[in-house]
């Protein structure tokens, strides 16, 4: 069982490039999230996405695109890298938009912005 | 003030021993709680739901306490394999941000031989 399957899992940048994190999941779940966590900081959402065809700001969402391109796949990206933005990203879904599903992570991109 | 705090310890014990950790959450109208694990280096993975009347899954027991608002994690008889940074997690309905889970920052357990 694959789960939910990030792409790429290491990327080194340059500030001011650009990219795409890739998030995938073959659970049929509508919700989908991103978070970062940067040691000391805990997660932090990013942006998320309740059903296809929606998504929200989280409580750090500056710097930050994304797209729902259909019910599998939830994309994250940076348009112009700053090394603020060097973290480790999670993506993340669960079953249906309700208060007692829990999530199931990604294993992890880990980002370095030079 | 952060939805959940934690206290991040690091908590340091010798196998077989007993710990505790608590966890505080600050809106009363959360509806849905759980414990995460993060091994070193790893995604969050879920340990297990938080129910009102307490549960247990083999040596792990976690507990509710909605008056107060906090909820903790007890392991018995613990194992070196039970390293791990633990994640106290709440969900509550704020109208559009329905689903969506608050986590604490992690309290970190190390069991040594």
């Amino acid at each position: 069982n694959a789960g939910v399957t990030q792409t790429p899992k290491f990327q080194v940048l340059k500030t001011g490039q650009s990219m795409t994190l890739q998030c995938a999941q073959d659970m049929n779940h509508n919700s989908m999230y991103w978070y970062r966590q940067d040691p000391g900081m805990g997660l932090r959402l990013i942006y998320y996405s309740a059903s296809e065809g929606t998504t929200d700001k989280g409580e750090v969402p500056n710097g930050y695109n994304v797209s729902r391109l259909n019910k599998r796949e939830f994309s994250l990206r940076l348009e112009s890298a700053a090394p603020s933005q060097t973290s480790v990203y999670f993506c993340a879904s669960s079953g249906r938009t309700a208060v007692n599903q829990p999530q199931h992570f990604g294993d992890g991109t880990r980002l370095s912005i030079l | 003030r952060k939805e959940v705090e934690q206290d991040p310890g690091p908590f340091n014990v010798p196998e077989g021993a007993t710990v505790a950790f608590n966890c505080t959450y600050s809106n009363s109208a959360s509806q849905s709680f759980f414990w995460y694990r993060q091994d070193c280096r790893k995604e969050p993975k879920l340990l297990m739901s938080v129910y009102s009347s307490g549960n247990e899954d083999g040596r792990f027991t976690a507990q509710l306490n909605r008056a107060s608002q906090y909820i903790s994690l007890l392991i018995r008889d613990s194992k070196l394999s039970d390293s791990a940074t633990y994640l106290c997690v709440v969900s509550f309905d704020r109208g559009s941000t329905l689903g969506r889970l608050y986590f604490g920052r992690g309290t970190q357990l190390t069991v040594w031989p």
